[in-house]
């Protein structure tokens, strides 16, 4: 299985700072037809999570842009360009390129 | 707008069985693919079966493997996971999901199983 490992498992950061949080993969997610399914998702607490960014920087509908994703191959970010209250959670990298689909432990964002 | 409404969870002893589903709305259900993701209290996201809009084509997580069922009945838009030999380790909030763009990306709100004698 791929094992994805994220960095760092737990941010805290100020309202209004940027914040990074970096996703790597144990092997290439590359696929055959030459996309990269790399996701990332967003879950606040006591809800269901949410798809930001799929296929590495490609914002879902209604995603604020101030959410980006980024990297190729086994390296991925996604950064937030200025943490607003309503991003404490927990986000996840996810890959889909091979099976099974695996995540990431999970990082906890948290305000300062 | 698309939803998904999880039901069917509950208590059930170890060894036991359930049967969930996923009802969904707002969109050509017959047209995507769906999956079962599940979260074990406190802990992170795990995926558990996907099937095909197109072929019905089924994939599982080994853990599942052999004990969990995905199928769909595209007239009635509604998406089931039947599951056997449930164990302690089966105890979390499974949610469907829909794919777009290649993978999982509406999300239900959820329904908890409870393995426990």
């Amino acid at each position: 299985d791929v094992v994805m490992t994220q960095s760092p498992l737990s941010l805290p950061v100020t309202l209004g700072q940027p914040a990074s949080i970096s996703c790597r993969s144990s092997q290439s997610l590359v696929y055959s037809d030459g996309n990269t399914y790399l996701n990332w998702f967003q879950q606040r607490p006591g809800q269901s999570p949410r798809r930001l960014i799929y296929k590495v920087s490609n914002r879902d509908s209604g995603v604020p842009d101030r959410f980006s994703g980024s990297g190729s191959g086994t390296d991925f970010t996604l950064k937030i360009s200025r943490v607003e209250a309503e991003d404490v959670g927990v986000y996840y990298c996810m890959q889909g390129t091979h099976l099974p689909r695996t995540f990431g432990q999970g990082t906890k964002v948290e305000i300062k | 707008e698309v939803r998904l409404l999880e039901s069917g969870g509950g208590l059930v002893q170890p060894g036991g069985s359930l049967r969930l589903s996923c009802a969904a709305s707002g969109f050509t259900f017959s047209s995507y693919a769906m999956s079962w993701v599940r979260q074990a209290p406190g802990k992170g996201l795990a995926w558990v079966s996907s099937i095909s809009g197109i072929d019905g084509g089924t994939y599982y997580a080994d853990s599942v493997k052999g004990r969990f069922t995905i199928s769909r009945d595209n007239s009635r838009n509604t998406l089931f996971l039947q599951m056997n030999s449930l164990s302690v380790e089966d105890a979390a909030v499974y949610y469907c999901a829909r794919h777009l763009y290649g993978d999982v990306e509406a999300w239900g709100q959820g329904t908890l199983v409870t393995v426990s004698s």
